[in-house]
């Protein structure tokens, strides 16, 4: 079975400054990793995939994360944190036997990102 | 393109009636999955669909809830009998392939039973 772990259920940061969420994964197969974004009452949108290619991936919207296999780790950046960031993350993990199903994603339980003016 | 497309977005039921939920895909998907996300937490899993079959259901409770990706038309996700419990924002996802490929959210529709 996968598993996800977002260390963070809240992190808040200052307009301008960086922005680190944290994620952990488990898996007895080589993952496909995600960070979704979820706007309030909104659906989600895909901020970047790993897919064993590079292991820093860049997504949309200036943010990035660094797959670390030995750190089983995931974490999502960005250098600058802007007041449209506001919003819910999810790191999630897809794979052959994920644990939501043979093709089904398993979600963290979310991160909410608060960005102070 | 347009992208994922669900229906209603809001839903308000009564115990014991039913709910009736609509997923249009992307244009060219086949493959559909429902999740299920209650207050405070991440997306669950319920069902994966592609057309006119159902690949794996072991997210979805046994009772009460069905689906279905007809041949033409939208895949709908029914829930009899509703109680308190199923309150809850139910998402739809559609990638054109299995798990290697992105999958692409709709809106949601959250459903509200009283």
């Amino acid at each position: 079975a996968q598993s996800v772990t977002q260390l963070d259920s809240h992190v808040s940061v200052s307009e301008g400054t960086p922005v680190l969420l944290r994620c952990n994964y488990s898996s007895s197969y080589s993952p496909s990793l995600f960070w979704y974004v979820q706007h309030p009452n909104k659906g989600l949108q895909l901020l970047l995939k790993y897919t064993s290619a590079a292991t820093l991936v860049k997504g949309i919207n200036g943010f990035e994360a660094e797959f670390k296999k030995s750190e089983t780790s995931f974490h999502l950046t960005k250098p600058s944190a802007h007041m449209s960031d506001a919003a819910e993350y999810f790191c999630v993990v897809s794979g052959v036997y994920s644990g939501g199903g043979a093709d089904g994603l398993t979600f963290g339980k979310g991160t909410h990102l608060i960005i102070q003016p | 393109n347009a992208g994922v497309m669900q229906n209603p977005r809001h839903l308000v039921r009564r115990r014991g009636q039913e709910a009736r939920l609509r997923c249009s895909p992307v244009k060219g998907h086949s493959h559909v999955y429902w999740y299920r996300q209650l207050p405070e937490e991440g997306l669950k899993f319920m069902v994966y669909l592609q057309k006119e079959n159902i690949i794996d259901e072991s997210g979805m409770p046994k009772e009460r809830f069905s689906a279905e990706f007809p041949k033409e038309g939208p895949s709908i996700l029914r829930i009899q009998q509703v109680v308190r419990g199923d309150s809850a924002a139910y998402f739809c996802a559609s990638s054109s392939g299995g798990v290697v490929e992105t999958q692409y959210f709709g809106p949601g529709t959250r459903l509200l039973v009283l």
